[in-house]
């Protein structure tokens, strides 16, 4: 197993461009989730599914799209970038609603200029 | 408003002592709470959680204690050991959100 993959580790973008961020998972868990880390600001959660064809927003949805069209993967895609996106993105997946224990991926560094 | 919060961002113990690590919390909704571990440039790793209908859940050198009159968890880690050094993130459940709620994280710093 796998776990849960993302990619790219790292990225610099210029204001104004648009990527998506993939992530996939191997573990057939229902929910997925996309979080951001900053300094003292811990892990806020921007977009999130609980299962393929269903998401929802979560505190920081603003500037971010997300779909689910298969169980494995969750690609998050910055539509405009801004400066205030330049953060550590981390996916993560858990069972479904009866497990809270969410496994991470390694993380995307993303830098906007 | 952060619903978990870390008030402690970082904490220095010297090898073989006791390290705890708090946690608060605000919403009486929460109904689990997990403690995540996370080193430089990889993912956070669950640790150990411990449901509310208990008090306490033990696994090797970590201790969770919930108590949930207090709104407050903590986090005993003995002994220490230096791979102990890492950031650590408290969480909560809340079933009603489908979510969880993460703290600022603790920098925990174990001195050889």
């Amino acid at each position: 197993n796998a776990g849960v993959t993302q990619t790219p580790k790292f990225q610099v973008l210029k204001t104004g461009q648009s990527m998506t961020l993939q992530c996939a998972q191997d573990m057939n868990h229902e929910y997925m989730s996309w979080y951001r880390q900053d300094p003292g600001m811990g892990l806020r959660l921007i977009h999130y599914s609980v299962g393929a064809g269903i998401t929802d927003q979560g505190e920081v949805p603003n500037g971010y799209n997300v779909s689910r069209s298969t169980t494995e993967d969750f690609p998050l895609r910055l539509l405009s970038a801004a400066p205030s996106q330049t953060s550590v993105y981390f996916c993560a997946s858990r069972q479904g609603h009866s497990s809270y224990e969410q496994y991470f991926g390694p993380g995307t560094r993303l830098t906007v200029t | 408003d952060q619903q978990v919060k870390q008030n402690s961002p970082s904490l220095s113990v010297q090898e073989g002592r006791i390290s705890i690590l708090n946690c608060d919390y605000t919403n009486s909704m929460f109904d689990y709470f997990l403690w995540y571990k996370k080193y430089p440039a990889e993912g956070p790793t669950f640790l150990i959680s411990i449901s509310s209908i208990k008090d306490k859940n033990e696994d090797g050198r970590f201790t969770v204690f919930l108590n949930k009159s207090a709104k407050h968890l903590s986090l005993h880690i003995v002994p220490s050991q230096p791979g102990d050094s890492a950031v650590y993130f408290c969480a909560a459940g809340d079933p009603g959100a489908n979510n969880l709620f993460f703290g600022t994280g603790t920098r925990l710093t174990v001195i050889p």
